[in-house]
């Protein structure tokens, strides 16, 4: 069964640059329809999707966090990262990584985030 | 971006209790709908796919249904360990997003 753990800083300052990597066991990232994901959620809201990697490299991101966001995969440790430019306090929330399984059948294609990482809290403040 | 609406945002119920939560969609998304469970201090669990596909291990008591816009999660008999709150999420485009939560709480 595949496990995702996050790892990072847990207070990153203003203006600089949020960094978290996500370790997948359990099977390999690059194998299987999968897309790897990072969502976050601030203190009593809701779940608010940041983006994804699919094992080839691309990548989607939410059009709101699009020009600060980079998601990155590393075959080689069986990682994925995420880079989150220019923070604010704002982006304060728990972050997880979780995994998209993508599921084809004959007449359609569908997905849904089957495993998630236990979360990371960063906080943005000086 | 896909407008995703839950109600209602909380519920109070009791053992036993038969519960549900409608999730709108802004625009028709086929049955590309997924439900998740979350508990304090956990990640989120999905519970159903693809509109009405229990998730393995789930018990069945938890069933959704719904085509279009409109879409709903319901639990036959509500357990204690089902306290917790529920979040619907589209898949039909990206960005996914997802409802904004509804909360199960113990009447």
């Amino acid at each position: 069964q595949v496990q995702l753990q996050e790892s990072g800083p847990g207070l990153v300052k203003p203006s600089q640059t949020l960094s978290l990597t996500c370790t997948v066991s359990g099977g390999s990232i690059s194998s299987g329809t999968y897309y790897w994901s990072w969502i976050r959620q601030s203190a009593g809201t809701g779940l608010d999707y940041i983006g994804r990697i699919y094992t080839t490299g691309t990548t989607n991101y939410s059009p709101s966090l699009k020009s600060r966001v980079t998601i990155s995969l590393d075959t080689s440790k069986n990682q994925f990262s995420l880079k989150l430019s220019s923070v604010t306090a704002a982006d304060t929330a728990m972050y997880y990584c979780a995994r998209e399984n993508v599921v084809v059948t004959t007449h359609r294609v569908f997905s849904y985030f089957d495993s998630w990482g236990q979360g990371t809290l960063v906080t943005v403040s000086s | 971006d896909i407008q995703m609406t839950q109600s209602p945002s909380s519920l109070s119920a009791s053992v036993g209790d038969r519960v549900t939560i409608t999730c709108r969609a802004s625009q028709s998304i086929g049955s590309y709908l997924n439900w998740y469970q979350q508990k304090v201090g956990k990640a989120p669990k999905n519970l159903i796919y693809d509109a009405s596909s229990l998730q393995s291990g789930v018990p069945s008591r938890f069933r959704g249904s719904g085509s279009g816009t409109d879409f709903t999660l319901t639990i036959s008999s509500l357990q204690p360990e089902d306290f917790a709150t529920y979040y619907c999420q589209q898949s039909y485009s990206t960005p996914r997003t997802f409802g904004q939560g509804t909360k199960v709480e113990i009447k």
